[in-house]
Formats: structure tokens, sequence, C-alpha cells
């Protein structure tokens, strides 16, 4: 158990529609960082928040957002969906805000998200 | 910019044989490497991390793996392979520029009986 909480586990869904992933990150870690994975795409960074403020963008869609709340506990929004946009979604969490100097990222179970 | 290949989308292994999961790296400066391990219905867990302090690095489960500079290799070793190695494995470097961890393709590692 990585400490790291990600709802829902699963989730099915109509193109079009919208979807709210969250995620808690480990007791203590002010990083928060969500993937996506998907069979054609590999692990794509999407998004990271440090302390409350996105700190790094990556291959994120502009249907997409993401935030950090005060909790520290974060959100992905997905709208608009599309077939492509089925995949695994993870999150991350890590204490600092620099994953190659402070060490390892802690990876949620994911939550798998089919859209039809 | 900063990235890694991974060599072979499939290994197979026989349990007990010498495990060998090859992973090169493009980079101008000396990088933050990663190897990490997904097993299946399971997030990613780090199994070992390169941050130039020794180039032959210690991770979980038996694993190693040697930073090779004049190779520009990070290969994951493992020398005997168990049942339980059966995941995917993932190289990944660290991107200072962009403050993020950019992922391999990964490599799914089967251990034959």
């Amino acid at each position: 158990d990585s400490g790291v909480t990600q709802t829902p586990k699963h989730l099915i869904t109509a193109t079009g529609q919208r979807v709210t992933l969250r995620c808690s990150p480990r007791s203590g870690d002010l990083s928060v960082y969500w993937y996506q994975q998907s069979l054609d795409q590999g692990l794509q960074f999407l998004i990271q928040y440090y302390n409350g403020e996105e700190r790094a963008k990556g291959n994120i869609l502009e249907r997409f957002s993401a935030q950090q709340f005060p909790d520290l506990h974060s959100e992905l929004n997905l709208s608009s969906l599309e077939l492509g946009d089925s995949a695994l979604y993870f999150c991350a969490s890590s204490p600092g805000h620099g994953t190659g100097v402070t060490g390892e990222l802690f990876f949620g179970e994911g939550s798998r998200l089919t859209v039809l | 910019a900063q990235s890694v290949t991974q060599l072979g989308s499939h290994v197979s292994v026989s349990e007990g044989a010498l495990v060998l999961l090859r992973c090169n790296y493009s980079s101008s400066v000396p990088p933050y490497l990663f190897w990490y391990v997904q097993y299946p219905n399971q997030g990613l867990q780090l199994l070992l991390k390169y941050t130039s302090a020794a180039t032959l690095v210690k991770g979980i489960n038996g694993f190693e793996a040697e930073f090779k500079k004049s190779e520009t290799s990070f290969h994951l070793t493992k020398p005997s392979a168990h049942m339980s190695d059966a995941a995917e494995y993932f190289c990944a470097v660290y991107r200072g520029s962009a403050r993020q961890l950019t992922f391999g393709s990964g490599t799914q590692l089967t251990v034959l009986p």
C-alpha cells in the first residue's frame, strides 16, 4: 500500500460527458502528479501540483483540468470525453517538488476510465 | 531533451535465469534515472534510482542496475528470476528543465516455470 488513494477505481461513461477523478496523497506529501496510461501512448505525464499551485505541465489536453485543494487532495476533471480518453489515470505524490532530487514518486492504484 | 528508450517490449525468461531489461537514455547532462515496476492491477513502485552517488545501484527484490555513461545505458538485472517478478518494468528519467519524470514505453517481463 503506497498510501495514495484514488477514487473511483473504475468508471464507465459516454462520449461527451464529464468526469472527476479524485486523489488523496500520502500523509505529509505536498506534491501531486497525474499520469495517463494507455496502450498506444504509454505512461504520459499530465500535470503536477505543489502545495496547491500548478508546478509543471505535460501533455494535458485543454479539455482536462486539475486542481489541488488546501487539504492537499487533488481532482482531475475530464470533459467532452472522447473514445480515445479511455485509459488508466494514475495519481502519484512526493514530499517535495523536485522528484529527481528528493526521491521517488508514490503511485496510487489508478482510476480506469472507459468511454463508450 | 532527456528521454529513455527501452529495448524490447516483451521479455521472457525461465525461472532461475538471469533477467536483463535494457534502458538507454539521452541526456546532455548527468541524469537522474529510475526503474519502476508495475504489478498487475497495481500502481507503479520504485525499484531503484541513480542519482550519481554510485554507478551500481541496488534495489528491492534483488534487482540492480548499472549506470554506464560511455554506453548511455541503465540496464536492470537480476541474477535469478522468480515467478513473482512477472510484471511490467519502466525506466524513467527526471527532466529537470521540465520538472517531470519521463517514462519509457515499458517492458513486460514473463517468467516461465
